[in-house]
């Protein structure tokens, strides 16, 4: 009940087209929804995060749809750049705690 | 603002040695803090976390050991590590306002 299941695993986009990763989870107490951007050698950092009271929230050329009673959640990145090109992982918590994370995914923007 | 610092960058240690990696949260005070394990291509895996100082649970048993010894400091220890430690070891924090943000990370390479 604690996964959260994400894809794909990997994913090549050419630039300007729009690269979309999907999570879904189980455990309906989660209520926050984060999605991290990792370059190779650094940390994870936050991208974008959504609460269950929205069903879309954009930053820029980045958005994350939820859909709260088909527990899934993804990332549209419009307009891909070679510079989006990083792994994302999306995760879930309650009330801004442990954070549950998906597999990850591998984007590479082929300019 | 907040930052979070990490150290050594990477290291490569023999197997049988000890290890000793540090992290610390400047501009936040009672952090919860964890230490996450991230294999070579795979998602982030939990070793530990602490919400207070003395306070550390543990979410895979392992070959590794954890500590905070002051409010803002975390450190991973291991009295003999094993081939299989190597990995990318990240801190992070996070508390009841805000989201988890991570370090740069440790590269252990075990030989």
């Amino acid at each position: 009940q604690q996964q959260v299941k994400q894809s794909p695993q990997s994913l090549i986009v050419q630039k300007g087209g729009i690269s979309i990763i999907n999570c879904a989870y189980e455990n309906t107490a989660f209520d926050y929804f984060p999605w991290y951007q990792q370059f190779p050698g650094k940390g994870p950092a936050l991208l974008i995060a959504i609460r269950p009271d929205v069903s879309e929230k954009k930053e820029g050329r980045f958005t994350i749809s939820f859909n709260k009673s088909a527990k899934q959640f993804s990332l549209h990145i419009m307009d891909s750049q070679p510079g989006d090109s990083a792994t994302y992982f999306c995760a879930a918590t309650t009330s801004y705690g442990k954070l549950t994370f998906g597999q990850g995914t591998i984007l590479t923007v082929h300019p | 603002s907040q930052t979070i610092h990490q150290w050594p960058a990477t290291l490569v240690q023999p197997v049988g040695s000890p290890l000793s990696l540090e992290c610390t949260v400047e501009g936040t005070s009672n952090p919860n803090l964890y230490w996450y394990r991230q294999a070579a291509g795979r998602g982030l895996q939990l070793l530990f976390y602490s919400v207070g100082i003395g306070q550390i649970s543990s979410e895979v048993p392992q070959n590794l050991s954890a500590s905070r010894p002051q409010d803002r400091q975390f450190i991973l220890s291991s009295k003999k590590l094993l081939l299989s430690d190597s990995g990318f070891y990240l801190c992070a924090w996070g508390s009841d306002n805000s989201p988890l943000h991570f370090g740069n990370g440790t590269r252990l390479t075990v030989t």
